[in-house]
């Protein structure tokens, strides 16, 4: 337990189909994060609020809506997604500390599958 | 580019030692990490490094040069359980963070 909860751990869906996936952090960090986890490639960062202003990644398909409705909290709203979408989904959070290293405490991930 | 080069996967043996290595070519450096993932779980953090030299926690240590863009991450008396992935990443001269592929650690008794 990492003091950041994600679910659900496991999401199937098909193309049409709009699900959510949800993280709540428990530390009292002040930035939290998505990334995406695909199979021998590097982390892609895909969002970040920090002090609850989102920092926007432009290569991030509209298909992904993040929400972040206080700092403990976060989503990952997914409509229309695509096969290549297919991934793990890690939540991420940190005491934002523009100086020196953020150390990120991780989620242990939602894995999407794209049908 | 950026880009943080690691070897896609490793194997040692249980009580032995073993190094992971980790070149970087980013523009800027202001820091180096080490993250460990078990599978099916999340990365938890190792170290980090930001002045050259050699810091110990343990059974592991990691290792910078920032004169090569190199770092290492050692694993001593190697034990089952150190069976993972080892995420290296790196905070560039914006504090972006750039990731590596990661290694996969395989322990064999």
């Amino acid at each position: 337990e990492t003091g950041v909860t994600q679910t659900p751990r496991h999401l199937v869906m098909g193309m049409t189909n709009k699900k959510s996936l949800k993280c709540e952090q428990h530390l009292g960090h002040n930035a939290m994060y998505w990334y995406k986890q695909s199979a021998k490639k590097p982390l892609e960062l895909m969002f970040v609020y920090s002090l609850e202003e989102r920092v926007e990644n432009n290569s991030v398909p509209s298909r992904f809506s993040p929400e972040c409705p206080n700092s403990s909290h976060l989503f990952l709203h997914l409509h229309t997604l695509q096969p290549e979408d297919s991934a793990l989904y890690l939540c991420a959070s940190s005491q934002a500390d523009r100086a020196g290293a953020n150390v990120l405490t991780f989620g242990a991930g939602s894995r999407l599958t794209v049908l | 580019g950026q880009n943080i080069d690691q070897p896609t996967e490793m194997t040692a043996t249980e009580g032995a030692i073993v190094q992971i290595n980790c070149t970087y070519q980013t523009s800027g450096f202001n820091g180096l990490f080490w993250y460990q993932q078990h599978a099916g779980e999340a990365p938890t953090f190792l170290s980090y490094n930001v002045l050259d030299g050699l810091e110990e926690k343990g059974r592991f240590s990691s290792f910078l040069s920032r004169s090569k863009g190199y770092s290492y991450l050692l694993l001593k008396e190697l034990q089952m359980k150190d069976s993972a992935s080892y995420l290296c990443a790196v905070i560039d001269s914006n504090y972006q963070l750039i990731w590596g592929a990661g290694t996969k650690l395989i322990i064999k008794p």
